[in-house]
């Protein structure tokens, strides 16, 4: 079946220890995304890959960085891990970003920052 | 600014019908979508409108008015396992997707 996945599902890290996410996709999808959700909070955009090219969200912090290195993976790099980045790491495809284009998630990670 | 407003919680009975509100101010309008989202889960698609009038698919529907600026999901026949969180969420002008904070949907027996 075609899908997202993340590994891992569960991370544990201590404070200001770099951490790194990572997200496949088999749809072979033009977009991926790298969102942040907090409980009970909308899921918030870090940034997002169209190929190759990388948008960065204003508001996301220098502290966040990503790669894409071919269609399939991506990363989130996590430099210096906060308490308040404790959260879910949703990785998320989309074919491509016209209207009815709908996002597929992959299960999310777990990060928990000791 | 963008945003889009949600009840923070709605509880139904099982085997009921219940509608979950979604009103939106955006920069733009290229649609709307409704997400499913099981504690401690990915959000999964349920229903894309961007015009107007109603959707069905099953036991759900989705209404959009885009003069309101508003949307509403409807489940019908409720199912235990449809306690989840729905999430409204709004692609605007430039095809950015504003989302909602979500519903919390609790089935009571």
């Amino acid at each position: 079946d075609a899908m997202v996945i993340q590994n891992p599902r569960y991370q544990v890290t201590q404070f200001g220890k770099p951490v790194t996410l990572s997200c496949s996709q088999t749809l072979n999808h033009n977009v991926m995304y790298w969102y942040q959700q907090k409980s009970s909070q909308a899921p918030k955009l870090l940034f997002h890959y169209y190929d190759k090219d990388f948008n960065n969200e204003a508001d996301t912090p220098d502290n966040f960085q990503s790669r894409r290195p071919n269609t399939s993976f991506c990363f989130l790099d996590i430099r210096s891990p906060g308490l308040g980045d404790a959260a879910m790491y949703l990785c998320a495809t989309s074919r491509g970003n016209s209207g009815s284009d709908e996002q597929y998630f992959g299960p999310g990670t777990r990060l928990t920052v000791t | 600014g963008q945003n889009i407003d949600q009840p923070t919680e709605m509880t139904a009975t099982e085997g009921a019908i219940v509608q979950i509100n979604c009103t939106y101010q955006t920069s733009g309008f290229n649609g709307l979508f409704w997400y499913q989202q099981h504690a401690g889960e990915a959000p999964t698609f349920l229903s894309y409108n961007v015009l107007d009038g109603l959707e069905e698919k099953g036991r759900f529907s989705s209404f959009l008015s885009r003069s309101k600026g508003y949307s509403y999901l409807l489940l019908k026949e409720l199912q235990m396992k449809d306690s989840a969180s729905y999430l409204c969420a709004v692609k605007n002008s430039n095809y950015q997707l504003i989302w909602g904070a979500g519903t919390k949907l609790i089935i009571k027996p």
